[in-house]
């Protein structure tokens, strides 16, 4: 079955402490995003990476990084997270940038 | 002013209600369009892609493109229960690097048995 496979799908943390989002897609897309999608706001992207350890700034990349080391993984790294990225946040890859994209069921990040 | 503007409702219909949902652009550019349905603690699913004016049918679904408006619609008819969920409009161009989507806010749609 052809997914976007998001971990944790839930996280309770404190300020400051490190956490890594994985991500992980089955369809050998080249394609991969990172959204924060919050009230009002909608989905907004934070990074994406056109292949394989090529990656660039969304929307709102401040306080994130992420790295492509291989074709199906796209991990989403918070090095000092702060209550402001208490969001939910979803995964998604796809053939190309400007085609549908993939989703993951989403990681809802609480940062007290 | 947001690229795309997009009702974020709630919107609350009787069962069997034609749905019209909407979303207007300011980016001329924009070539491809698309609509999601996401369901509470899902992520977004694809519904309808299309990429030129015009009408694009599949089921009880239709979506609706006016380049020159700028003004896209999904049309759901004799809806049901199911099609309760938050409904996103994104669109795209399509460049050699760079091309993203974007996203209007989303529509939160409630059809009441």
């Amino acid at each position: 079955e052809a997914q976007v496979t998001q971990n944790p799908r839930y996280l309770i943390t404190v300020t400051g402490k490190k956490l890594t989002v994985t991500c992980s897609q089955n369809m050998n897309h080249e394609y991969m995003s990172w959204y924060r999608q919050d009230p009002g706001l909608g989905l907004r992207q934070i990074y994406y990476s056109m292949n394989v350890e090529v990656t660039d700034k969304g929307d709102v990349p401040e306080g994130y990084k992420v790295s492509r080391k291989e074709k199906r993984n796209f991990p989403l790294i918070l090095e000092s997270p702060s209550p402001n990225q208490t969001s939910l946040y979803f995964c998604a890859s796809s053939p190309n940038t400007w085609g549908p994209q993939h989703f993951g069921d989403g990681t809802r990040l609480s940062i007290l | 002013q947001k690229e795309v503007e997009q009702d974020p409702g709630p919107l609350s219909v009787p069962e069997g209600a034609i749905v019209s949902l909407n979303c207007t652009y300011s980016n001329s550019a924009f070539q491809y369009f698309m609509w999601y349905r996401q369901y509470s603690r899902k992520g977004p699913e694809l519904l309808m892609y299309t990429y030129s004016s015009g009408n694009k049918e599949d089921g009880r679904f239709t979506a609706q493109v006016d380049k020159s408006s700028k003004y896209i619609s999904l049309f759901i008819r004799d809806s049901q229960p199911s099609d309760s969920a938050t409904y996103l409009c994104a669109m795209s161009v399509r460049e050699t690097s760079g091309s993203r989507l974007t996203f209007g806010e989303g529509t939160q749609l409630t059809v009441n048995p």
